[in-house]
């Protein structure tokens, strides 16, 4: 059973592209969470979402930052007109049901976000 | 703002002791605590858990206990190996929720041989 898949692994931008990191749940999960890394920072919650329904994105910044997850494909997690106070490690967690026995997340390799 | 927190931002011991990382946390409504172990390049890992309506909860090696009265949580490894080194973070369900983490700066251990 493969685990929380993240692509790119590592992804470099020019401040004012677009960054767009996608996120596959381990298999049977629906429910998918993004975290933001700033470094030597612990992870910073930034959206939870179902299939296609956004339950909480309190984390997540107003502008320019969106995310979704379809009901066939990845879950994305889209940063229009990047600046440099974007770059970090974003993390997605998946888990079967929200409040499963241990409310446990698995979290998948991140993605490296480097805005030049 | 409510937040978890390190005592100790880096710990370094010798192959064969024990270690002890600590975490502060503020939300008293926080019912669920997680110790991760994130190595240099990967995701955070998931080493052991506890409620709050309990103290001491232990695993292979591993051991966590929660004072609550002063909202204090801490990781014990037994018999420490180089494998353990990692940044250790602990995390809360913030403010009793099912899914948002709160995650503390974390601790980075490192184990000479």
């Amino acid at each position: 059973n493969a685990g929380v898949m993240q692509n790119p692994r590592h992804l470099v931008r020019r401040r004012g592209q677009e960054a767009r990191l996608r996120c596959s749940p381990m298999k049977g999960h629906s429910h998918v969470y993004w975290y933001r890394q700033l470094p030597e920072e612990g992870l910073k919650f930034m959206v939870y979402l179902q299939k296609e329904n956004i339950i909480d994105e309190s984390g997540m910044p107003k502008e320019r930052f969106s995310a979704e997850f379809p009901k066939e494909g990845p879950s994305i997690l889209r940063i229009q007109q990047v600046v440099r106070g974007d770059s970090a490690a974003y993390f997605c967690a998946s888990s079967p049901e929200q409040g499963a026995r241990n409310n446990e997340q698995f979290f998948g390799p991140g993605t490296r976000l480097t805005v030049l | 703002g409510e937040s978890v927190g390190l005592h100790l931002p880096t710990l370094s011991v010798q192959e064969g002791d024990n270690s002890i990382i600590n975490c502060a946390y503020s939300n008293s409504a926080s019912d669920y605590f997680i110790w991760y172990k994130q190595e240099s390049g990967k995701g955070p890992q998931f080493i052991i858990d506890i409620r709050s309506n309990m103290d001491k909860r232990q695993g292979q090696r591993v051991t966590v206990l929660l004072n609550k009265t002063v909202k204090h949580l801490s990781l014990q490894i037994a018999a420490t190996q180089p494998g353990d080194s990692a940044v250790y973070f602990c995390a809360e369900n913030s403010g009793g929720s099912n899914y948002k983490l709160t995650f503390g700066k974390g601790t980075l251990l490192t184990v000479n041989p």
